[in-house]
């Protein structure tokens, strides 16, 4: 167990709806990172979060946005899903300081499914 | 060519030996090297985690890293079953965005 919690832990959607996922990162971690990880594939990073701003993004469209609270939860907001948003989104949580700020600890994901 | 490069396998072991698994990055500049382990239907487990050239070794486990090579890899001595998993590899590249960039994963099958 990391530390790191994700709601929901699955969703059905239809495609054009809209959808939020949500993370909590593990306690004393500021930075919150999300990836979305395709069927017998590597996850693929969307974008991170520290101290409630962007810190980087992936090749994303902007239909997959996020926010992240003061207490260093986050959201991932996607509008207008597309049949191959289908995949299991997983969050991670860093420290963003000293030797070990790159290392990320995943949340247990939530899976999606498009129909 | 991709980013990070694994071979998908399966890698098929008996129980007790010795499993290998290999990966090649791009990115010269690259300088954080990590491996997670991933269940079938579950999110990726971190490893460990390697920075200089050379052996790093945690219990079953040692990491092996040549950077002038651009080569990563995995060793696991006395696999078990309970080893049979996809493993990832994945580089923290120095390309200004603060995060890690993941190969394919290679299936690992440990046979009892």
């Amino acid at each position: 167990e990391t530390g790191v919690t994700q709601s929901p832990t699955h969703l059905i959607k239809t495609r054009g709806q809209q959808v939020t996922l949500r993370c909590s990162s593990q306690s004393g971690h500021n930075t919150v990172s999300w990836y979305q990880q395709a069927l017998g594939q590597g996850p693929q990073f969307i974008f991170q979060y520290y101290r409630e701003e962007e810190n980087g993004r992936g090749n994303f469209p902007p239909r997959f946005s996020g926010l992240q609270f003061p207490n260093y939860s986050s959201e991932l907001n996607v509008n207008a899903l597309e049949l191959d948003d289908s995949a299991l989104y997983l969050c991670a949580s860093s420290l963003v300081a000293g030797i070990d700020q790159e290392t990320q600890y995943f949340g247990p994901g939530t899976r999606l499914l498009v129909l | 060519q991709k980013e990070v490069e694994q071979n998908s396998g399966p890698l098929s072991v008996p129980e007790g030996a010795i499993a290998s698994l290999n990966c090649t990055y791009s990115d010269r500049g690259s300088q954080s090297f990590f491996w997670y382990r991933q269940y079938s239907g579950k999110s990726p487990e971190l490893i460990m985690f390697i920075y200089s050239n050379g052996d790093k070794e945690d219990g079953r486990f040692t990491a092996q890293l040549n950077k002038a090579s651009q080569y990563v890899s995995l060793l696991i001595r006395d696999s078990q079953p309970s080893d049979s998993a996809t493993y990832l590899c994945a580089v923290f590249m120095d390309t200004g965005r603060r995060a890690l960039t993941f190969g394919s994963g290679t299936r690992l099958q440990v046979q009892p």
